[in-house]
């Protein structure tokens, strides 16, 4: 079972700011990562899957980068609604599997 | 806009069987896509708990494959979880899922706490 690492537990910065989120797997996982946001007391939502395509709707702001071991996830000019935690996650083909990484806190500096 | 609402006993005693039924609203799940489970202890991070493909195939999580069962009833549209034998670790909220490309989660329902406890 693949593992995901996820750095820093917790990120401050400034609204306006960008912000660099990163993933690492314990194996080469290709492309098979996505991030989530997810807010206190809401489900998560997806961000960016196959590392770097945007869900339907998400702001050109958010972008993944990254193959095999090392994914990112970059935010440029924070607004104050993304802050919240942040989740990468990984699947493997086979067996099928999928593991999350245990999120990085973004907050207001 | 598919809609996914879970909904079940919000507390089980342990030793118990835990039982989930998550309603799906505006698709088919017989028509495609695969469906997921996934929990979050309180204050902790997301684990998969396991995913049922419209094929009826399923595949679950290697730390809970002994205690969880996934299946779907086509008729009523909806996806059921049972979990045996819950101790206090098993207490989270329970979300259920759409997968998009096999293994993304791109949609969710509320989430639902269910705690174990006596």
């Amino acid at each position: 079972e693949t593992e995901v690492t996820q750095s820093p537990a917790t990120l401050s910065v400034s609204p306006g700011e960008g912000a660099t989120l990163s993933c690492r797997a314990s194996q080469s996982v290709g492309d098979n990562i996505a991030w989530y946001q997810q807010k206190r007391g809401q489900a998560p939502r997806l961000l960016i899957y196959s590392a770097s395509t945007r869900a339907t709707g998400i702001p050109a702001r958010f972008s993944g980068s990254g193959s095999g071991t090392e994914f990112t996830l970059t935010i440029s000019s924070l607004q104050s609604e993304d802050f919240a935690v942040y989740y990468c996650q990984q699947y493997d083909n086979w067996p099928p599997g999928v593991t999350f990484g245990q999120g990085t806190r973004l907050e207001i500096k | 806009q598919v809609q996914l609402q879970e909904s079940g006993p919000g507390l089980v005693k342990p030793s118990e069987t835990l039982s989930l039924t998550c309603a799906v609203s505006t698709y088919s799940i017989s028509s495609g896509y695969y469906w997921g489970w996934v929990r979050q202890p309180p204050g902790k991070g997301l684990e998969w708990i396991g995913s049922y493909f419209h094929s009826g195939f399923t595949y679950y999580s290697p730390s809970l494959e002994s205690r969880v069962t996934i299946s779907a009833d086509t008729s009523k549209n909806h996806l059921s979880l049972r979990l045996t034998s819950v101790t206090a670790a098993d207490t989270a909220v329970y979300y259920c899922a759409r997968q998009i490309t096999g293994w993304y989660f791109d949609y969710w329902g509320q989430g639902t706490l269910v705690t174990v406890s006596s």
